[in-house]
């Protein structure tokens, strides 16, 4: 089993701030994905993130894959409430299968007014 | 267009009662997930399916049955219900290697 691992647990900001979470672990994963999920919903699909080094950016939101595949970062530019909630790395597991997806236990992350 | 569809959204069961959650995707997807969500552990594999007629176990299965007879639908069954098993559960569906699609969640009490 592989683990992902996130930081912070919690991330209390004000507006305008900015932020960075993380997502480590000590298997080389195929891919992974950053899902944000809100209160009283699923998590929903932010990027999916495949090649080492690589940089995604989503309006104020940037994610980036370690050249080594092994970890993850998500960068929140000039943070706003709108963004709270639970930030979820998604990783493929190894071992054969491709079909499972093994989470992180997430960054919940409150922006306040 | 619905996406992944679970019923029922809220559960009160009494421990050893039993209950089926239905999971109902209309995206033409092969695979498909139960999760449990419980504070501070993140998202925990239950079982999955990876097509039609087809179930395998996850990290935490005890206490858990699963039936995949239609592509659709992914049936989770609770055969006796214990108050360890008070959660909230996601279904979800992927269509290829990457990104999975959520139902809203089962929030089940057991008491």
């Amino acid at each position: 089993t592989q683990l992902l691992e996130q930081s912070p647990q919690f991330l209390s900001i004000q507006e305008g701030e900015n932020l960075t979470v993380y997502c480590n672990s000590s298997s080389v994963f195929s891919s992974l994905q950053w899902y944000r999920q809100e209160p009283g919903e699923g998590p929903v699909l932010l990027v999916t993130v495949v090649t080492g080094g690589e940089v995604k950016k989503l309006k104020r939101l940037t994610f980036q894959f370690g050249d080594a595949r092994k970890d993850s970062s998500l960068h929140i530019t000039a943070a706003q409430p709108g963004d709270t909630g639970l930030y979820l790395c998604a990783g493929p597991y190894s071992g054969g299968s491709n079909y499972k997806l093994t989470f992180g236990k997430g960054t919940l992350l409150t922006v306040n007014p | 267009n619905a996406g992944v569809t679970q019923t029922p959204k809220f559960r009160v069961l009494k421990t050893g009662q039993s209950m089926t959650l239905l999971c109902a995707q209309d995206m033409n997807h092969e695979y498909m997930y139960w999760y449990r969500q419980d504070p501070g552990m993140g998202l925990r594999l239950i079982h999955y399916s990876v097509g039609e007629g087809t179930t395998a176990k996850g990290e935490v299965p005890d206490g858990y049955n699963v039936s995949r007879l239609k592509k659709q639908n992914f049936l989770l069954g609770l055969e006796s219900a214990a108050p360890s098993q008070t959660s909230v559960y996601f279904c979800a569906s992927r269509g290829g290697i990457v990104r999975a699609f959520f139902g809203q969640g089962t929030r089940l009490t057991v008491v």
